[in-house]
């Protein structure tokens, strides 16, 4: 059971570069969510989905973009990468219709902008 | 807006030296406390959920204890393992959907 995947692990990109960061969970969980996680900040929501079909900004989506493909993989997309958007990023998912409303997060994708 | 805030932010204790970490947080209808274990390069590794006031869990050398205001880690003859960031979240608000609000982190470093 591997719980939350997150690709890649590592990533430097160009000021101006595209990509996208991809999420994908095995808990059958209706909830996903993106944050990132800079020094002395703590973890900020970018966007999250509480559940297929839905997406909702958080408190820091400028810049970003995200689909909800479906119910296990959610992805996050920077069109055009700026030095800001240097951070360490993480996915998470909860299912609220259980008892145990935690979040179950991944190992993070380190993402250098240059 | 839900609000947490975690003191210290940094704590150095020497191994068996007993210590506890405060998160304060505001929140419209809280739904849930967390508390987390981050270590380097990792993610967050889920701890505990407290839902209501005077409710406390344990887990080995760790407990967590919950007020109207504010939650406390308590850490028992702490251990060099035991080093890591905690990371305490609430869920309020609109309901059980409504992502967790985090706090900036307690820094632990155990000594041996």
């Amino acid at each position: 059971n591997a719980g939350v995947t997150q690709t890649p692990k590592f990533q430097v990109l160009k000021t101006g570069q595209s990509m996208t960061l991809q999420c994908a969970q095995d808990m059958n969980h209706n909830s996903m969510y993106w944050y990132r996680q800079d020094p002395g900040m703590g973890l900020r929501l970018i966007y999250y989905s509480a559940s297929e079909g839905t997406t909702d900004k958080g408190e820091v989506p400028n810049g970003y973009n995200v689909s909800r493909l479906n119910k296990r993989e959610f992805s996050l997309r920077l069109e055009s990468a700026a030095p800001s958007q240097t951070s360490v990023y993480f996915c998470a998912s909860s299912d609220p219709s259980r008892v145990n409303t935690e979040a179950f997060f991944g190992q993070g994708t380190r993402l250098t902008v240059v | 807006e839900d609000q947490v805030t975690q003191s210290p932010e940094a704590l150095r204790l020497q191994e068996g030296e007993s210590s506890s970490l405060n998160c304060s947080y505001t929140v419209s209808g809280l739904r849930g406390l967390f508390w987390y274990r981050q270590d380097p390069g990792k993610g967050p590794e889920f701890l505990f959920t407290l839902y209501s006031a005077g409710e406390e869990k344990e887990k080995e050398r760790l407990k967590a204890t919950l007020t109207k205001k504010e939650s406390f880690l308590h850490i028992t003859a702490p251990k060099p393992e035991d080093s890591a960031t905690y990371l305490c979240a609430v869920r309020g608000t609109s309901g059980r959907n409504t992502p967790l609000v985090f706090g900036k982190g307690t820094r632990l470093s155990v000594i041996a």
